[in-house]
């Protein structure tokens, strides 16, 4: 599995967009963009994932670079209930494996 | 909707005592996966079954044993627990394979003495 940079922490307001970004530099054309979020004391929650076009579902927005070297993932209205550690994992199609590094850890603020 | 189910949510053993972690999903997926986590680090995967009637190692499986019960049921047997499988233990599931996500369950949470 390709390797995915984040920043370790971000803070965001109550009510403003958050945007979280994620590097994968050497990712493969066959490996999907996953987002998931871990809420403390809870399982991870998936969010969305991509390959190479934008995706938009009922939590949240993935925008992927044209060179699918970088992604972020947009929480349209942040929330104190999005606060969590949020997980970029790329995952070769068929990969049983998901590799959670250590996240951002975002911290929505009223 | 229910989703993934593990149970129980806590416990504790003392070294050497044996233990089923259960899990059962209800969104019909074929494949089930069970992962630790460890404080300040990533989940890792341990064991995983493709499909109902098979089972694979993951990336830490020495310790564990799994069964596929059914479709529904993938449980994770620790048969002479050590202190260095006190983690949180993750149950997950998805629809087969190909780029469908992982469902997740909310955790056993296990301590051994």
């Amino acid at each position: 599995d390709a390797k995915t940079t984040q920043p370790p922490s971000m803070d965001c307001a109550e009510g403003r967009a958050a945007n979280l970004p994620c590097n994968h530099s050497t990712i493969s054309g066959n490996e999907y963009v996953y987002w998931y979020r871990q809420i403390h004391s809870q399982g991870p929650q998936y969010i969305i994932h991509g390959l190479k076009n934008n995706e938009t579902n009922e939590m949240a927005s993935l925008i992927i670079t044209e060179d699918r070297k970088s992604s972020t993932l947009i929480l349209p209205h942040a929330t104190l209930r999005d606060t969590a550690v949020y997980y970029c994992i790329v995952r070769v199609t068929n990969d049983y494996k998901l590799s959670f590094g250590a996240g951002t850890t975002v911290t929505v603020r009223a | 909707n229910a989703g993934v189910t593990q149970t129980p949510k806590f416990q504790v053993l003392k070294t050497g005592q044996s233990m089923t972690l259960q899990c059962a999903q209800d969104m019909n997926h074929n494949s089930m996966y069970w992962y630790r986590q460890d404080p300040g680090m990533g989940l890792r995967l341990i064991y995983y079954s493709a499909s109902e009637g098979t089972t694979d190692k993951g990336e830490v499986p020495n310790g564990y044993n799994v069964s596929r019960l059914n479709k529904r049921e993938f449980s994770l047997r620790l048969e002479s627990a050590a202190p260095s499988q006190t983690s949180v233990y993750f149950c997950a599931s998805s629809e087969n394979r190909g780029n469908q996500p992982q469902h997740f369950g909310d955790g056993t949470r296990l301590s051994i003495l």
